[in-house]
C-alpha cells in the first residue's frame, strides 16, 4: 500500500539530547513537510523540501534540522537547542504544483522527560 | 492579520443538525483550498478540496468566495461520527506549502 510512515509513534527524550524522527513515503511525491502541533493549536511549519538535496525553513525552524538525501525520506532532528520540544510532530508529502493536497503520516508524539 | 483564520468553536450540535464553518485567508494569490478533518490525537486527513464553483460530496458542501477571501464548509444531517476538528487549509501561489488554520471543533450530540 502507498503511504507515508512516521516512526516512532511515541518518543521520550531527556533534556539536552538530540533525537531524530523518521519519515518515509512511497507515494513518489517530490515535496515533503514537517509540521508541529501543540495542544489546541494549529499546525506550524518547521521545514519543507520540494526536491532532493534541497530544503527550506518554515515558520519555526529554530532548534530543528533536516536532510533530504533521498526522495522517499525526510528525517527531522530535534536538537537540544529547541527549548520546548514536547509536541505532536507530523510529516506530510505532496506532489508539487497547484491544487495538490498533502498526505500525512500518523505522527510522532515527542515528550521531554 | 493571520494567514488563515477560523472560529475555534466548539460547535455543539444535535444529531441531524446542519452546521456551517467559515474561514478567511489573507493571501489574495492563494490558489489551493482544502478542508481537512482531524480526529483527537490523530493526523489530519483530507475531507475535500474547494473549487471556485463550489462543490458537494454527500452531506458536505464547500464554497469559495475569492473576492471576500472566504471559504465555507456546510455539513448537513450531522452524525455522531462527524465529531472532529475541521481545518481550513490554503496555500499561496505556485508551490508554497499549505498553511493550516487552527481548526474548528465540532461535537455532535445524541
Amino acid at each position: 500500500d502507498g503511504g507515508i510512515t512516521q516512526s516512532p509513534k511515541y518518543l521520550f527524550r531527556k533534556e539536552g539530547q538530540n533525537v531524530t524522527l523518521s519519515c518515509e513515503q512511497n507515494l513518489n511525491h517530490d515535496a515533503m513537510y514537517w509540521y508541529r502541533q501543540d495542544p489546541g493549536q494549529g499546525l506550524r511549519l518547521i521545514y519543507y523540501s520540494q526536491i532532493v538535496n534541497d530544503f527550506q525553513k518554515g515558520d519555526i525552524a529554530e532548534g530543528y534540522s533536516v536532510s533530504r538525501e533521498k526522495k522517499e525520506s525526510f528525517p527531522l532532528t530535534v536538537t537540544s537547542a529547541q527549548k520546548n520540544p514536547t509536541a505532536f510532530y507530523l510529516c506530510a508529502s505532496s506532489r508539487t504544483g497547484v491544487r495538490t493536497e498533502a498526505f500525512f503520516g500518523q505522527g510522532t508524539r515527542l515528550t521531554v522527560v | 492579520r493571520k494567514e488563515v483564520e477560523q472560529d475555534p468553536g466548539p460547535f455543539n450540535v444535535p444529531e441531524g443538525a446542519t452546521v456551517a464553518f467559515n474561514c478567511t485567508y489573507s493571501n489574495s494569490a492563494s490558489q489551493s483550498f482544502f478542508w481537512y478533518r482531524q480526529d483527537c490525537r490523530k493526523e489530519p486527513k483530507l475531507l475535500m478540496s474547494v473549487y471556485s464553483s463550489g462543490n458537494e460530496d454527500g452531506r458536505f458542501t464547500a464554497q469559495l468566495n475569492r473576492a471576500s477571501q472566504y471559504i465555507s464548509l456546510l455539513i448537513r444531517d450531522s452524525k455522531l461520527s462527524d465529531s472532529a476538528t475541521y481545518l481550513c487549509v490554503v496555500n499561496g501561489a505556485g508551490n508554497t506549502p499549505l498553511v493550516f488554520g487552527k481548526g474548528t471543533r465540532l461535537s455532535v450530540i445524541a
